[in-house]
């Protein structure tokens, strides 16, 4: 199975900070990998797929990179509907697999 | 617009067995890959099964940790997908949701529109 590691595990941040998380694969997903954003008592919310591209809908200010092991979620300039819990699933094959999350609090 | 509605969820005893069932709207059903994923309380989600569509002839995939107890199937004349959940263990306690899973350029699928979730609570 290829396993999903998330850094850091929460972060606390200020309303128009940039904030970088990232995403590391125990083996090479080339760019398969999506970021998920969830809040509480809500199902997960798409953000990007492909590693880079971001889903119809989703403001620019989110961006992904990365290929093959290491991944980066970056928010340009954090807003406050944008503290939730941020995480990334592979989907290079079975079993799909999610990272631990990252949670993003408000400093 | 597409709606995934889940329900069945409840309390059950270790050993037990409990049938998910999710109706889906707004779409042809049958040319959809449908999954599920869990998500216990306090954790990340996990992926526990995929069911490809028509053409791929309503195959099905299972995470090791639910294969030879959880089956997917499907109802095309209720719009409906199914879990069926035997040999329940505690550790099965989650939220449940069915996904439609979407083919982005250059014909993967991934995860697009979840269902709101259906609590599962194995304990005696």
């Amino acid at each position: 199975d290829i396993h999903m590691t998330q850094s850091p595990s929460s972060l606390s941040a200020s309303v128009g900070d940039r904030v970088t998380i990232t995403c590391r694969a125990s083996q090479d997903i080339r760019n398969k990998l999506v970021w998920f954003q969830q809040k509480p008592g809500k199902a997960p919310k798409s953000l990007i797929y492909a590693a880079s591209s971001l889903q119809s809908g989703v403001p620019s200010r989110f961006s992904g990179s990365g290929s093959g092991t290491d991944f980066t979620l970056t928010i340009s300039s954090l807003q406050p509907e944008d503290f939730a819990t941020y995480y990334c699933q592979h989907y290079n094959g079975f079993p799909l697999t999610f990272g631990g999350g990252t949670k993003v609090e408000i400093k | 617009e597409v709606q995934l509605v889940e329900s069945g969820g409840g309390l059950v005893q270790p050993g037990g067995s409990l049938r998910l069932s999710c109706v889906v709207s707004g779409f042809t059903f049958s040319e959809y890959y449908m999954d599920w994923v869990r998500q216990a309380p306090g954790q990340g989600p996990e992926w526990i099964g995929r069911s490809r569509n028509r053409a791929k002839s309503y195959t099905t995939e299972y995470a090791a940790s639910v294969e030879g107890r959880f089956t997917i199937s499907r109802d095309h004349s209720q719009n409906s997908l199914y879990l069926q959940m035997d040999s329940l263990k505690t550790e099965d306690t989650a939220v449940y949701h069915c996904i439609r899973g979407v083919t982005i350029p250059g014909g993967k699928i991934v995860f697009g529109e979840w269902g709101q979730g259906s609590l599962v609570t194995v304990s005696s």
